[in-house]
């Protein structure tokens, strides 16, 4: 079945570090890959989306490129900020799985001014 | 427009009882999926409505069960309720149009069972 593995937690950074969240995926067919990051008490929102290999999706400073070839949808961001310190998700959905979501475990990332 | 409104946000419940959730998806999605996330098993897919059909199902016991209304509106009930269905309960909406839609989260409903 699908599986998303992401880099083990937490981390912490001080502010305007590079930021590094790995993600690898294994899926039957062409999956879309998405990360979503969820602060302290709410839901989850979406950061950014790609829907096929070699895309790259960014939003709000970050950016993760569809590598089909290493099965990897890395997270990156040049210079975090603290209100970057959030959980991040990977995550990936199947056409034929209609809107379902298979996520990673979350990283629990904190920036430090 | 509104975002995906769920309730209670809150509820304390003791084992062998059972549980009624609501989600408001965003005006005009017709797709509401459920998911459970505890600290120890992550965010796991409990089930995805569409136009009132139940289009996709997790791997969760049958004591978990859903429905979509014809607005909509999703409910989900857990039925002789568990300790370890202590969880945050999310609910999701899209428009499901194309493919790799966006999913719209709601805050979630924290349930304690006692």
């Amino acid at each position: 079945g699908d599986s998303v593995t992401q880099m083990e937690g937490p981390v912490t950074l001080s502010e305007e570090a590079f930021l590094t969240i790995n993600c690898t995926y294994t899926a039957t067919g062409y999956p879309s890959l998405f990360w979503y990051v969820q602060y302290p008490g709410e839901g989850l929102q979406l950061l950014l989306k790609a829907t096929k290999a070699d895309d790259k999706g960014s939003n709000k400073g970050f950016e993760a490129t569809y590598r089909k070839e290493t099965t990897s949808f890395h997270l990156e961001k040049g210079s975090v900020q603290v209100s970057d310190s959030a959980v991040y998700f990977c995550a990936l959905s199947e056409e034929t799985s209609g809107s379902r979501l298979t996520f990673g475990e979350g990283t629990q990332l904190t920036v430090n001014p | 427009k509104a975002g995906v409104t769920q309730t209670p946000r809150y509820l304390i419940k003791t084992r062998g009882q059972q549980v009624t959730l609501s989600c408001s998806p965003i005006s005009g999605h017709r797709s509401v999926s459920w998911y459970q996330q505890t600290p120890g098993q992550g965010l796991q897919f409990l089930f995805e409505y569409f136009s009132e059909t139940q289009r996709n199902k997790g791997n969760f016991p049958g004591r978990f069960s859903g429905r979509q209304f014809s607005n909509s509106r999703s409910e989900m009930n857990v039925s002789t309720l568990e300790l370890g269905d202590s969880a945050l309960y999310l609910c999701a909406s899209s428009s499901n149009r194309l493919v790799a839609d966006t999913q719209y989260f709601g805050p979630g409903t924290r349930l304690t069972v006692l």
